[in-house]
């Protein structure tokens, strides 16, 4: 039972580089999150999407794009990493609206130098 | 805008001790309200919740107290164990669909032996 699985773990880009962050739920899952932690700052929420085919802007959605590829899948885009896109990454799934839970991937650590 | 506020960075307890982490909010429209415990390389996952409705829920050595008035959330854990060392993050939901948490900043808990 793999839950919420991430993909790269860790990555270093450089600044202009361009990657995706993969996600992945097994738990039959209509809502998936991504969200950034920052040291101090707690977890930020940077795109959510509600059910397959739909997307939306979280607190800081800037330098990002989203895409629900389909229920189980949810990616996230830096089309030109800069260094303050320096964070862990963390996806998330849950159930909404039966249950508010969110269930949390391991996470990506991303360095942009 | 901080809408959730964890005000003590850290603190440290005594191993059979209890510990009591505090979380304090703003938006009076919060209407779910969660804990979770988060080990290092690891992502969050749920340890407890409450609902406005309520102002205790309680699960095992786990409990969380809501003061609505004060717009204010506590965690104690009692009794403290070398295990609960962690990140604890306070969360709360705005009720819409889409479970959308906003996340304190998270308190850093040493159980020492």
């Amino acid at each position: 039972n793999a839950g919420v699985t991430q993909t790269p773990k860790f990555q270093v880009l450089k600044t202009g580089q361009s990657m995706t962050l993969q996600c992945a739920q097994d738990m039959n899952h209509n809502s998936m999150y991504w969200y950034r932690q920052d040291p101090g700052m707690g977890l930020r929420l940077i795109y959510y999407s509600a059910s397959e085919g739909t997307t939306d802007k979280g607190e800081v959605p800037n330098g990002y794009n989203v895409s629900r590829l389909n229920k189980r899948e949810f990616s996230l885009r830096l089309e030109s990493a800069a260094p303050s896109q320096t964070s862990v990454y963390f996806c998330a799934s849950s159930e909404r609206p039966e249950s508010t839970e969110a269930f949390f991937g391991q996470g990506t650590r991303l360095t942009v130098v | 805008d901080q809408q959730v506020k964890q005000n003590s960075p850290s603190l440290s307890v005594q191993e059979g001790r209890i510990s009591i982490l505090n979380c304090d909010y703003t938006n009076s429209m919060f209407d779910y309200f969660l804990w979770y415990k988060k080990y290092p390389a690891e992502g969050p996952t749920f340890l407890i919740s409450i609902s406005s409705i309520k102002d205790k829920n309680e699960d095992g050595r786990f409990t969380v107290f809501l003061n609505k008035s004060a717009k204010h959330l506590s965690l104690h854990i009692v009794p403290s164990q070398p295990g609960d060392s962690a990140v604890y993050f306070c969360a709360a939901d705005g009720g819409t669909s889409y479970g959308k948490l906003t996340f304190g900043q998270g308190t850093i808990l040493t159980v020492h032996p």
